[in-house]
């Protein structure tokens, strides 16, 4: 069965210290890896794609890493900030079927506090 | 900021109402999504579209419809609404699925609620 899990499910951290979330997948066939930041009542905006062959994408204070092999993924937020409180969603595209189907994780809630 | 909109934001309706859900975007983009979350819960994908006078259901079985008269414009419509149909609805548009790097463009989303 395709699953995307994400731990931690929620997290506190204060402002300008890093932390780092986990996505776990069994998708397969794999095409590539995104991840996706919610604010509270709004869509999710598109972070980072990675495709199989790229294991690190960065965008600003953001990057994510991408294993493969063990099918895992990472996203680091370096010296967060208030704004950085959201809903951090792992979402992971298989090639099985024209419209690339996509399997999202529940999101981990991080909430940053000053 | 992707140009996609959705209104309205916030609907508190009662049991048996019709009601759409509108969406629209001025990206151009072929394939159209709507989705559905309730809190802390993944996405689940109700219905999609390839294009002009193309709709398919999604993953998640929904008593809710959709057409497609025009590229810009995906409307969701429930005939007649229970407390059940209450969640958060998101409407995302792609330029092209087929894509390994194409990217999903959501709107704000409709919180739906049915008393």
């Amino acid at each position: 069965k395709n699953q995307v899990e994400q731990s931690p499910q929620s997290l506190i951290i204060l402002e300008g210290k890093n932390c780092t979330l986990q996505c776990n997948y069994t998708v397969s066939p794999f095409s590539n890896l995104r991840w996706y930041k919610q604010d509270t009542g709004r869509g999710p905006v598109s972070l980072t794609i990675m495709t199989f062959s790229e294991n690190t994408k960065s965008n600003g204070r953001y990057t994510a890493t991408l294993d493969a092999d063990t099918k895992q993924s990472s996203l680091h937020i370096t010296a967060s900030q208030l704004s950085d409180s959201a809903s951090y969603i792992c979402v992971v595209s298989d090639r099985g079927s024209t419209l690339g189907r996509l399997y999202f994780g529940r999101g981990t809630q991080l909430t940053v506090w000053p | 900021e992707a140009d996609i909109y959705q209104t309205p934001r916030y609907l508190v309706i009662g049991t048996g109402k019709k009601i759409t859900l509108e969406c629209s975007q001025t990206m151009g983009h072929d394939k159209m999504y709507w989705y559905q979350q309730d809190p802390g819960m993944e996405l689940h994908l109700i219905h999609y579209s390839y294009g002009v006078n193309s709709t398919e259901k999604g993953d998640l079985s929904s008593e809710s419809t959709v057409s497609r008269i025009r590229t810009e414009h995906f409307p969701l419509t429930l005939e007649s609404a229970r407390p059940s149909h209450t969640s958060q609805y998101l409407c995302a548009s792609s330029e092209d699925g087929s894509g390994e790097t194409d990217t999903q463009y959501f709107g704000p989303g409709t919180r739906l609620t049915v008393l």
